[in-house]
């Protein structure tokens, strides 16, 4: 049982640079979700989806793409990367959204810097 | 503008002893509240949760408490055991929420030790 998987685990980029970070569950939720943790920080929403072919901003977008072509899969992608994106990123999902009973399965996260 | 407050970054508490760890809220719309623990190199894991319309919810070891009128919350441990040692995050969740920027709203964290 998978759960949330994200890949890579860890990242360095150069400034302007570009990447995707890939998220997959198998868990058949319909939502899923980007967040980022900066350090000593909590976690902060950068999109979500609430299915295949919606998705939507969160608290942080700027810099980032989503797309949502199956139910599986929510890659995440930085266009020009800057070191203000230096972060861990979460994936996760879940069956109800932003209704009750609200709990999220994440993935182990991804480490990027950008230099 | 912190809407979710967790005022200790670290706390250590001895093995088979209470951890308790606060939390603090400012918004009032908020009426769903999580806490999460996380191990290192792992991703936040769903520990335990409590609706504004309760004040206590419990689940084995973990117990949280609810004080609406202070907007505070607190998360009781006992007995403190050393695989608890991990960093939990408060998290809330408006009435109603539509997504975007009113999902959950976390806390820095803190990071509980367990001392053997």
């Amino acid at each position: 049982n998978a759960g949330v998987t994200q890949t890579p685990k860890f990242r360095i980029l150069k400034i302007g640079q570009s990447m995707t970070l890939q998220c997959t569950q198998d868990m058949n939720h319909n939502y899923m979700y980007w967040y980022r943790q900066d350090p000593g920080m909590g976690l902060k929403l950068i999109y979500y989806s609430v299915g295949a072919g919606i998705t939507d901003k969160g608290e942080v977008p700027n810099g980032y793409n989503v797309s949502r072509s199956t139910t599986e899969d929510f890659p995440l992608r930085l266009e020009l990367a800057a070191p203000s994106q230096t972060s861990v990123y979460f994936c996760a999902s879940s069956t109800t959204g932003f209704r009750f009973p609200y709990e999220q399965y994440f993935g182990p996260g991804t480490r990027l810097t950008v230099t | 503008d912190q809407q979710v407050k967790q005022n200790s970054p670290s706390l250590s508490v001895q093995e088979g002893r209470i951890s308790i760890l606060n939390c603090d809220y400012t918004n009032s719309m908020f009426d769903y509240f999580l806490w999460y623990k996380k191990y290192p190199a792992e991703g936040p894991t769903f520990l335990i949760s409590i609706s504004s319309i309760k004040d206590k919810n419990e689940d084995g070891r973990f117990t949280v408490f609810l004080n609406k009128s202070a907007k505070h919350l607190s998360l009781h441990i006992v007995p403190s055991q050393p695989g608890d040692s991990a960093v939990y995050f408060c998290a809330a969740m408006p009435k109603d929420s539509g997504g975007g920027a009113d999902g959950l709203t976390f806390g820095k964290g803190t990071h509980l030790i367990i001392q053997p």
